[in-house]
């Protein structure tokens, strides 16, 4: 069974940093892109940020350009997210996603993680 | 980067037919037949309901189908289920090297 496992969120001070990880199991992590996929409470999803299956390519929403950085480590299944300078509007729920299919890197998203709440509040 | 436009709600009866629209432009839904749907319910991750367009993934339920024209996709639920009531959300490949959600749509089952 294909899971995913969020974990790294809590409450930051704004201008503060954060790294959030998503462990997976049940697949070969290393044949699929990741995908994190954000969503403010009661408000809808938005595309953070994309790494291929190899780690080689990368591909990040324009509003966290320069401020996040998506890493993976393929030995132990395991993708980040590290967020800088972070600011109120960073507030929601991250999710981590699979793509559904080997080699799309940006396409659908077939399984999910539970999600990890970022808070920004002084 | 502009969100592709959803109708902020819908609603139909039991057994009914509901369409969400999801319209982007030519740099997304209607240059690409990367167009995903997806479905949350209250407090759950989303659930991958129709890829490409219009393939079903297995398991999922033959009432949802997905279609697309011009710059407009569409995601249709047919004989609407107690269970269908959630919000919807589209997501769309834009050029170049993006993924673009829509806005959402809460389904009302009435």
């Amino acid at each position: 069974e294909v899971q995913m496992l969020e974990s790294g969120g809590g409450l930051v001070q704004p201008g503060g940093s954060l790294r959030l990880s998503c462990a997976a199991s049940g697949f070969t992590f290393s044949d699929y892109a990741m995908t994190w996929v954000r969503q403010p409470l009661g408000k809808g999803l938005e595309w953070v940020s994309t790494i291929s299956g190899s780690g080689v390519s990368t591909y990040n929403a324009d509003s966290v350009k320069g401020r996040i950085t998506i890493s993976r480590d393929n030995s132990k299944s395991t993708l980040y997210l590290q967020v800088n300078s972070l600011r109120a509007e960073d507030t929601a729920v991250y999710y981590c996603a699979k793509a559904h299919r080997n080699g799309y890197n940006l396409a659908d998203l077939d399984s999910w993680g539970q999600g990890t709440l970022v808070t920004v509040s002084s | 980067q502009s969100a592709l436009t959803q109708p902020a709600s819908v609603s139909g009866s039991l057994g009914q037919s509901i369409t969400i629209s999801c319209t982007g432009t030519t740099s997304d839904v209607g240059g690409s037949n990367f167009v995903s749907w997806y479905q949350q319910h209250p407090g759950k991750a989303p659930k991958l309901m129709i890829y490409d367009v219009s393939n079903r993934p297995s398991g999922v339920s033959n009432r949802f189908s997905g279609s697309k024209s011009g710059n407009t996709a569409s995601l249709t639920i047919s004989g609407l289920q107690a269970e269908d009531e959630a919000d919807y959300y589209c997501l769309s490949y834009r050029t170049y090297n993006i993924l673009v959600f829509g806005g959402g749509t809460r389904l009302t089952v009435l």
